[in-house]
């Protein structure tokens, strides 16, 4: 069965250094996400991708944060500087537009822990 | 703003009793409605959806939900638990405006005594 990939599951920094994130969607999805949850609440939406296009990131902290996905296929998070409250798990997920579910298909995440 | 509650953080049960997660919304306009689960260690996954027709909809493993659109809610059961149901669930609320954002509850942490 097809998954979302996500890398590193588990990422350790300290405050200040630049982290980052990479996703690779199902083949074919064109719509992909990532997601914040922090401990003990739900998955925030910080952008959409459709294709290479951002389509949503008003949720995202732009002077710290950025999302890139420049062939419309795998997509990268970087965080430069990190600070403690970015301590969260960064989740990906993807969906092909054509599917009129709308399930979003979700990777296994990763854990950023900012010392 | 739009936002979707689930007021029971932490629900313990031993197995076979019957469970009942609360999810209310706030968006007057349509919506389409899911629940996710996670179970420890493993990704988020689809339970069940709602997007339009009969208001009781089953998912996978034994769980339905009940869509009141007069409540604004989409409660999740099950008749009966198993131990393997111990997870989280959340809720999630798809708004139907040019948007299309899925918006999470906060989720519902549930252990299944044995």
């Amino acid at each position: 069965e097809a998954e979302v990939a996500q890398s590193p599951r588990y990422k350790i920094t300290e405050k200040s250094q630049a982290v980052a994130f990479w996703c690779d969607p199902i083949s074919g999805h064109a719509t992909l996400y990532w997601y914040r949850q922090i401990l003990g609440q739900g998955p925030e939406l910080l952008v959409q991708f459709q294709d290479e296009s951002v389509v949503d990131d008003s949720q995202l902290p732009k002077d710290r944060f950025s999302a890139e996905r420049l062939k419309g296929v795998d997509s990268t998070l970087k965080i430069q500087p990190a600070e403690l409250g970015d301590s969260a798990m960064y989740l990906c997920a993807s969906r092909d537009r054509r599917d009129s579910t709308g399930e979003l298909f979700f990777g296994e995440g990763s854990r950023l822990t900012v010392l | 703003a739009q936002s979707v509650s689930q007021h029971n953080h932490h629900v313990i049960l031993s197995e076979a009793a019957s469970l009942e997660l609360g999810c209310n919304y706030s968006y007057g306009g349509t919506v389409n409605l899911f629940w996710y689960v996670q179970y420890p260690g493993q990704h988020l996954q689809l339970l069940l959806k709602y997007f339009s027709g009969d208001p009781l909809v089953k998912g996978i493993k034994g769980f339905e939900a009940e869509f009141i659109k007069s409540k604004f809610s989409f409660n999740l059961r099950k008749p009966s638990v198993q131990w393997s149901d111990t997870a989280e669930y959340f809720c999630a609320v798809r708004l139907m405006d040019s948007s299309y954002k899925l918006i999470f509850g906060s989720g519902t942490r549930l252990l299944v005594r044995p």
